[in-house]
């Protein structure tokens, strides 16, 4: 059984592009959320979307944005790209009424902005 | 949101069964204490969750006193690969929130 696919594994991108990032969940769940890990801290939060919409939000700018399709699978963009989003990105799925069971994480998309 | 206190860093070898302490003196009522692992260039891997007393998987165990204020995770005769980050997360089990992470180092 896959867990959770995430691609490209690897990306590099200029500054003020935009770039996207694409998540299949494991099967059977229906949550997304995206992480965001700078080298040598823990990830952090950005969003989780459910049924298709958005339902919590971290403290990352509007640049940030995302969406979830009916198979459940998930995109995060983020647009005007700076330096300092040059992070590795996390996508973990989760089945909503057994969240408490923990979260399957992927292996992230490497991105870099030059 | 329970903040969380855990050591930076702990060195181990293999065999030994190592402990990890993580402080939450504000954890809340309905929140669960939650571990994971993680390896470099990996995703965060799920270890092992509780709420209260002691809980253990085929991976480890994690002991909670009764006041919920500290929990410690302990991994049982560890080999190499068991280096890694270990994240004790408390609070809202929909938006994890981690922190720095204890890198654990076994040595040979």
């Amino acid at each position: 059984d896959a867990g959770v696919t995430q691609s490209p594994t690897h990306l590099i991108k200029t500054r003020g592009q935009q770039v996207t990032l694409r998540c299949s969940p494991k099967s059977g769940h229906d949550t997304v959320s995206w992480y965001q890990q700078a080298l040598g801290q823990g990830p952090q939060f950005i969003f989780q979307y459910y049924e298709e919409e958005e339902r919590q939000r971290g403290n990352f700018p509007d640049r940030f944005s995302g969406h979830q399709f009916p198979n459940y699978s998930s995109e995060l963009n983020v647009n005007a790209l700076l330096l300092g989003d040059s992070a590795l990105y996390l996508c973990a799925s989760s089945p909503m009424d057994r969240a408490n069971y923990g979260y399957t994480f992927g292996s992230g998309t490497r991105l870099t902005v030059v | 949101l329970a903040k969380t206190t855990q050591p930076i860093s702990m060195d181990s070898y293999e065999g030994q069964e190592v402990n990890i302490t993580c402080s939450h003196n504000n954890i809340a009522t309905n929140d669960y204490i939650t571990w994971y692992q993680q390896f470099p260039s990996q995703g965060p891997r799920f270890i092992i969750q509780g709420y209260k007393t002691k809980v253990t998987n085929e991976v480890a165990s994690l002991f909670i006193p009764a006041d919920r204020k500290s929990s410690t995770l302990s991994l049982p005769r560890v080999s190499l690969s068991d280096t890694a980050v270990y994240y004790c997360l408390v609070g809202d089990i929909y938006k994890l929130s981690f922190g720095a992470g204890t890198t654990v180092t076994v040595r040979a």
